[in-house]
């Protein structure tokens, strides 16, 4: 399996522009996490989905942030207008919830930065 | 909810064991994980402990739980310099519902002296 796929995994805009991070979690898996790290604020859950519904979307800092999981294999967040106290790296994990352990798996991440 | 505490820093020497601790505060977390994050990576699951259990170990990794204290440890026997990473200690919330959310402690930075 290839795992949870994040694209793009660094990325550099201005202030202002809108950012769109992307996530394939891995085939199977119903859960979906975004996460966000930064040195000051340690590692954040932003929102998750549960087979494709947001459940909790109470750690999305601001309304400049929104995410959609429009199927199964595909989830977005986006950050509209970006700011630069937004630059941060954005993880994707998903599991496989009611299975086993619901081990969440990581992806390797999205580096941000706004200028 | 859930609250997950660490220490932020440990160093040893190549060749120790290393041990790292974590507490949390809600004794009905059913699973407790430590994942491990080097540098410039997502975080990679290490082993995880069902909450009725004491002990698990695997290979250099032992994993003790102590759950009249919620304490957790992590001990890595014979570190190697490729130990070094940060290590994120991470309890199933029991409010999370139908879904598993995770409440990730601050992370401990573990650094191998050669």
């Amino acid at each position: 399996d290839a795992g949870v796929i994040q694209s793009p995994r660094h990325e550099v805009t201005e202030m202002g522009q809108e950012v769109t991070l992307r996530c394939k979690p891995i085939s199977g898996h119903n859960s979906l996490f975004w996460y966000r790290q930064t040195m000051m604020r340690g590692l954040e859950l932003l929102i998750y989905f549960n087979n494709n519904v947001p459940i909790d979307d109470s750690g999305m800092p601001e309304d400049r942030f929104s995410a959609k999981m429009p199927n199964a294999s595909f989830s977005t967040l986006k950050i509209q207008p970006s700011e630069p106290r937004d630059s941060a790296v954005y993880f994707c994990a998903s599991s496989a919830t009611g299975v086993g352990t619901d081990t969440q798996y990581f992806g390797p991440g999205t580096r941000l930065t706004v200028l | 909810g859930e609250d997950v505490e660490q220490s932020l820093f440990l160093s040893v020497r190549e060749g120790d064991s290393s041990v790292i601790n974590c507490t949390y505060t809600d004794s009905s977390s059913t699973y407790l994980y430590w994942y491990k994050q080097e540098p410039g990576a997502g975080l990679q699951l290490l082993t995880y402990i069902f909450s009725n259990m004491d002990m698990k170990q695997d290979q250099r990794l032992t994993v003790l739980l102590n759950k009249k204290d919620k304490h957790l440890s992590l001990r890595i026997a014979d570190t190697q310099t490729g130990d070094s990473a940060i290590y994120f200690c991470a309890a199933t919330d029991a409010y999370g519902g139908a879904t598993n959310k995770l409440i990730f402690g601050t992370g401990t930075l573990l650094a191998v002296q050669p």
